[in-house]
């Protein structure tokens, strides 16, 4: 049992380039979400999941995309870097929403785009 | 925009002392809370979810209780150790969303 698996660990990316950053989660969870952490700001949410086929926006979607063909992958793309998408990436996926059940995070992609 | 605030950003501590912060959120359309730690070069943990006014929740020497009415929750950390520094994070969900929204979490420093 992984729990939840980020790749890579990090990343440096020019201005206008795009990548994608992997999440993948063992554990059967149907909600599963991005977030970025920037100093004094907290973690915010880009995109969320609640379940294969299904994806919404959070506080910071733009400039990222995302889809959930599985319930196991949730990847991230990022269509043309910029500057200030520079920040510590962290992938979270919880068994259902709210109640019962805490999030179990990935370790978290390191991006810095020059 | 939500906003889900902590007070106080950081705080230092003696080893042994009894500390408290707080978490402050929207009180109308409450669905659920959560209360993270998050250990520096770690990811964040999961330490309490709490739905219902005046739930009270307890691991160890760490509490938390919430006040839905008024929009607040408390963490507790009954005689700081030092394994005990870290950031610890609130997490509010509004009801009808499936959005989690992060404070920016207290920064908790245990001296020895």
């Amino acid at each position: 049992n992984a729990g939840v698996t980020q790749t890579p660990k990090f990343q440096v990316l020019k201005t206008g380039q795009s990548m994608t950053l992997q999440c993948a989660q063992d554990m059967n969870h149907e909600y599963m979400s991005w977030y970025r952490q920037d100093p004094g700001m907290g973690l915010r949410l880009i995109h969320y999941s609640v379940g294969a086929g299904i994806t919404d926006q959070g506080e910071v979607p733009n400039g990222y995309n995302v889809s959930r063909s599985t319930t196991e992958d949730f990847p991230l793309r990022l269509l043309s870097a910029a500057p200030s998408q520079t920040s510590v990436y962290f992938c979270a996926s919880s068994l259902a929403t709210g109640t019962s059940y805490g999030y179990t995070f990935g370790s978290g992609t390191r991006l810095t785009v020059v | 925009i939500l906003n889900v605030e902590q007070s106080p950003q950081s705080l230092h501590v003696q080893e042994g002392d009894s500390t408290n912060f707080t978490c402050s959120f929207p009180s109308s359309n409450f669905y659920a809370l959560h209360w993270y730690r998050w250990e520096t070069a770690k990811s964040p943990e999961a330490l309490f979810v709490m739905t219902l006014n005046g739930d009270e929740k307890k691991k160890g020497r760490i509490s938390a209780t919430l006040n839905t009415k008024e929009g607040y929750s408390y963490l507790y950390i009954k005689g700081s150790q030092p394994e005990d520094s870290a950031t610890y994070l609130c997490a509010f969900i509004l009801t009808g969303t499936y959005k989690y929204i992060f404070g920016t979490g207290t920064r908790l420093k245990v001296l020895a």
